[in-house]
Protein backbone atom coordinates (compact mmCIF):
# COMPACT_ATOMS: atom_id res chain seq x y z
CA UNK A 1 0.00 0.00 0.00
CA UNK A 2 1.37 3.53 -1.25
CA UNK A 3 2.56 5.19 1.98
CA UNK A 4 2.35 8.96 3.03
CA UNK A 5 5.30 11.30 4.92
CA UNK A 6 4.11 14.37 6.65
CA UNK A 7 5.75 16.81 8.87
CA UNK A 8 5.07 15.93 12.69
CA UNK A 9 3.76 19.35 13.45
CA UNK A 10 3.42 22.95 12.22
CA UNK A 11 2.41 25.94 13.44
CA UNK A 12 0.59 29.28 11.90
CA UNK A 13 -1.14 32.52 12.88
CA UNK A 14 -4.81 32.83 12.99
CA UNK A 15 -6.04 34.14 10.28
CA UNK A 16 -3.02 33.49 7.91
CA UNK A 17 -3.04 30.26 5.28
CA UNK A 18 -1.58 27.12 7.01
CA UNK A 19 -0.05 25.19 4.55
CA UNK A 20 0.17 21.19 4.81
CA UNK A 21 2.46 19.53 2.68
CA UNK A 22 2.49 15.71 1.87
CA UNK A 23 4.67 12.68 0.07
CA UNK A 24 3.24 10.23 -1.36
CA UNK A 25 5.88 9.31 -4.06
CA UNK A 26 4.60 5.77 -4.27
CA UNK A 27 1.22 6.61 -5.36
CA UNK A 28 -0.54 4.51 -8.19
CA UNK A 29 -2.05 6.21 -10.93
CA UNK A 30 -6.12 5.49 -9.79
CA UNK A 31 -5.47 6.40 -5.88
CA UNK A 32 -7.08 9.02 -4.65
CA UNK A 33 -5.19 11.43 -2.42
CA UNK A 34 -7.71 12.27 0.71
CA UNK A 35 -7.01 14.58 3.40
CA UNK A 36 -8.82 13.95 6.92
CA UNK A 37 -8.27 15.75 10.67
CA UNK A 38 -8.78 14.40 13.69
CA UNK A 39 -9.56 16.93 16.92
CA UNK A 40 -8.36 15.59 20.11
CA UNK A 41 -9.64 11.78 19.82
CA UNK A 42 -13.33 12.42 17.91
CA UNK A 43 -13.87 10.55 14.89
CA UNK A 44 -11.65 11.54 11.66
CA UNK A 45 -13.14 14.25 9.70
CA UNK A 46 -12.83 14.80 5.80
CA UNK A 47 -11.60 17.65 4.32
CA UNK A 48 -11.20 17.19 0.62
CA UNK A 49 -9.72 14.89 -1.91
CA UNK A 50 -8.15 14.44 -5.07
CA UNK A 51 -6.83 12.59 -7.84
CA UNK A 52 -4.76 14.73 -10.38
CA UNK A 53 -6.39 18.24 -10.56
CA UNK A 54 -6.07 20.74 -7.62
CA UNK A 55 -9.59 20.77 -6.06
CA UNK A 56 -11.38 23.31 -3.47
CA UNK A 57 -14.09 23.73 -1.27
CA UNK A 58 -15.58 25.14 1.78
CA UNK A 59 -12.85 23.88 4.24
CA UNK A 60 -9.36 23.83 1.91
CA UNK A 61 -7.66 23.37 -0.77
CA UNK A 62 -5.54 20.80 -2.12
CA UNK A 63 -3.08 21.32 -4.38
CA UNK A 64 -1.44 18.24 -6.49
CA UNK A 65 2.04 17.94 -8.01
CA UNK A 66 2.13 16.88 -11.64
CA UNK A 67 3.97 13.49 -11.13
CA UNK A 68 1.32 13.46 -8.03
CA UNK A 69 4.24 12.46 -6.23
CA UNK A 70 3.25 15.59 -3.51
CA UNK A 71 0.67 17.44 -2.69
CA UNK A 72 -0.39 20.43 -0.21
CA UNK A 73 -3.50 21.02 2.03
CA UNK A 74 -4.43 24.82 2.10
CA UNK A 75 -6.15 25.92 4.96
CA UNK A 76 -6.99 29.77 3.59
CA UNK A 77 -7.79 31.45 6.78
CA UNK A 78 -6.49 29.06 9.81
CA UNK A 79 -8.79 29.76 12.84
CA UNK A 80 -8.32 28.39 16.18
CA UNK A 81 -10.88 25.82 16.13
CA UNK A 82 -8.54 24.42 13.08
CA UNK A 83 -6.01 23.35 15.65
CA UNK A 84 -6.22 19.11 15.26
CA UNK A 85 -3.77 16.60 13.31
CA UNK A 86 -4.11 16.81 9.86
CA UNK A 87 -3.83 13.22 7.93
CA UNK A 88 -2.58 12.88 4.23
CA UNK A 89 -4.16 9.44 3.21
CA UNK A 90 -4.22 7.19 0.21
CA UNK A 91 -7.65 5.81 -1.26
CA UNK A 92 -6.93 2.04 -1.92
CA UNK A 93 -9.69 0.56 -4.08
CA UNK A 94 -10.81 -2.68 -3.25
CA UNK A 95 -12.91 -5.15 -5.12
CA UNK A 96 -15.73 -3.63 -3.69
CA UNK A 97 -15.49 -0.59 -1.78
CA UNK A 98 -12.02 1.03 -0.68
CA UNK A 99 -9.94 1.27 2.67
CA UNK A 100 -7.89 4.53 3.87
CA UNK A 101 -4.39 3.89 4.35
CA UNK A 102 -3.69 7.00 6.96
CA UNK A 103 0.18 8.38 7.40
CA UNK A 104 1.43 9.44 10.93
CA UNK A 105 -0.45 12.63 10.24
CA UNK A 106 0.95 16.49 11.18
CA UNK A 107 -0.27 18.21 14.23
CA UNK A 108 -1.24 21.78 13.30
CA UNK A 109 -1.38 24.11 16.39
CA UNK A 110 -2.73 27.56 15.48
CA UNK A 111 -1.48 30.20 17.59
CA UNK A 112 -3.89 33.47 18.43
CA UNK B 1 -27.06 16.12 9.81
CA UNK B 2 -26.61 12.11 9.57
CA UNK B 3 -23.93 11.10 11.42
CA UNK B 4 -22.28 7.29 12.39
CA UNK B 5 -22.92 6.37 16.19
CA UNK B 6 -20.84 4.20 18.43
CA UNK B 7 -21.60 2.43 21.74
CA UNK B 8 -20.28 2.70 24.21
CA UNK B 9 -18.01 5.38 24.29
CA UNK B 10 -16.18 3.91 26.81
CA UNK B 11 -15.34 -0.24 27.50
CA UNK B 12 -13.12 -1.05 30.37
CA UNK B 13 -12.55 -4.94 29.92
CA UNK B 14 -9.84 -7.73 31.98
CA UNK B 15 -7.77 -9.54 29.59
CA UNK B 16 -9.18 -12.71 28.30
CA UNK B 17 -12.90 -11.24 28.14
CA UNK B 18 -14.72 -11.07 25.22
CA UNK B 19 -16.52 -7.54 24.21
CA UNK B 20 -18.56 -6.74 21.38
CA UNK B 21 -18.17 -2.90 20.03
CA UNK B 22 -21.31 -1.83 18.33
CA UNK B 23 -22.05 1.04 15.33
CA UNK B 24 -25.28 2.33 13.68
CA UNK B 25 -23.73 3.35 10.29
CA UNK B 26 -25.62 6.08 8.47
CA UNK B 27 -28.96 4.40 7.24
CA UNK B 28 -28.44 4.66 3.74
CA UNK B 29 -24.74 3.71 3.38
CA UNK B 30 -23.72 -0.05 2.29
CA UNK B 31 -20.24 -0.35 2.99
CA UNK B 32 -18.92 -0.54 6.68
CA UNK B 33 -15.35 -0.50 8.33
CA UNK B 34 -13.54 -0.77 11.46
CA UNK B 35 -10.09 1.30 12.02
CA UNK B 36 -8.06 1.40 15.34
CA UNK B 37 -6.22 3.70 16.59
CA UNK B 38 -3.63 2.89 19.44
CA UNK B 39 -2.90 6.22 21.58
CA UNK B 40 -0.26 8.25 20.09
CA UNK B 41 -0.23 6.19 16.84
CA UNK B 42 -2.01 6.50 13.76
CA UNK B 43 -5.25 5.28 12.29
CA UNK B 44 -5.24 1.75 11.13
CA UNK B 45 -7.72 -0.19 8.54
CA UNK B 46 -8.86 -2.97 10.05
CA UNK B 47 -11.88 -4.52 7.65
CA UNK B 48 -14.28 -3.78 5.14
CA UNK B 49 -18.00 -5.31 5.39
CA UNK B 50 -20.08 -5.35 2.50
CA UNK B 51 -22.70 -7.57 1.51
CA UNK B 52 -23.09 -9.23 4.64
CA UNK B 53 -19.13 -10.11 4.04
CA UNK B 54 -15.92 -8.96 4.71
CA UNK B 55 -14.40 -7.63 1.33
CA UNK B 56 -10.64 -7.07 3.00
CA UNK B 57 -9.19 -7.62 6.28
CA UNK B 58 -5.63 -6.52 7.52
CA UNK B 59 -3.45 -9.00 9.29
CA UNK B 60 -4.01 -7.27 12.53
CA UNK B 61 -7.77 -8.54 11.77
CA UNK B 62 -7.03 -12.08 12.99
CA UNK B 63 -8.88 -14.90 14.53
CA UNK B 64 -9.59 -13.31 17.38
CA UNK B 65 -11.90 -10.64 15.59
CA UNK B 66 -15.13 -11.08 13.80
CA UNK B 67 -17.78 -8.27 12.32
CA UNK B 68 -21.59 -8.70 12.03
CA UNK B 69 -24.47 -6.87 10.87
CA UNK B 70 -27.64 -8.61 13.01
CA UNK B 71 -30.09 -6.50 11.92
CA UNK B 72 -30.73 -3.86 9.46
CA UNK B 73 -29.12 -0.95 11.82
CA UNK B 74 -26.53 -1.97 13.90
CA UNK B 75 -22.63 -3.14 12.63
CA UNK B 76 -20.46 -4.72 15.47
CA UNK B 77 -16.84 -5.56 16.22
CA UNK B 78 -16.40 -8.67 18.41
CA UNK B 79 -12.87 -9.50 20.01
CA UNK B 80 -13.20 -12.77 21.44
CA UNK B 81 -10.02 -13.00 23.66
CA UNK B 82 -9.05 -9.62 24.84
CA UNK B 83 -5.14 -9.11 25.21
CA UNK B 84 -3.65 -6.08 26.98
CA UNK B 85 -2.20 -4.95 22.99
CA UNK B 86 -6.22 -4.47 21.86
CA UNK B 87 -6.49 -1.59 23.93
CA UNK B 88 -6.57 1.62 21.88
CA UNK B 89 -9.76 3.54 19.91
CA UNK B 90 -11.85 1.72 17.70
CA UNK B 91 -13.52 3.77 15.29
CA UNK B 92 -16.35 2.41 12.65
CA UNK B 93 -16.53 3.73 9.59
CA UNK B 94 -19.79 4.16 6.44
CA UNK B 95 -20.11 5.28 2.69
CA UNK B 96 -22.68 4.84 0.85
CA UNK B 97 -21.59 3.51 -2.31
CA UNK B 98 -18.20 1.76 -3.61
CA UNK B 99 -18.00 5.37 -5.64
CA UNK B 100 -18.85 7.95 -2.97
CA UNK B 101 -16.10 9.83 -1.84
CA UNK B 102 -16.07 10.84 1.85
CA UNK B 103 -15.80 7.99 4.46
CA UNK B 104 -17.97 8.70 8.01
CA UNK B 105 -16.41 8.25 10.89
CA UNK B 106 -18.22 7.73 14.51
CA UNK B 107 -16.96 8.98 17.18
CA UNK B 108 -14.83 6.00 18.56
CA UNK B 109 -14.94 3.46 21.08
CA UNK B 110 -11.85 3.68 23.85
CA UNK B 111 -11.65 0.05 24.84
CA UNK B 112 -9.28 -0.71 27.82
CA UNK B 113 -8.28 -3.68 28.17
CA UNK B 114 -6.57 -4.33 31.79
Amino acid sequence: DAKTTQPPSMDCAEGRAANLPCNHSTISGNEYVYWYRQIHSQGPQYIIHGLKNNETNEMASLIITEDRKSSTLILPHATLRDTAVYYCIVRVSLDSSYKLIFGSGTRLLVRP
Amino acid sequence: EPEVTQTPSHQVTQMGQEVILRCVPISNHLYFYWYRQILGQKVEFLVSFYNNEISEKSEIFDDQFSVERPDGSNFTLKIRSTKLEDSAMYFCASNQDRSSYEQYFGPGTRLTVT
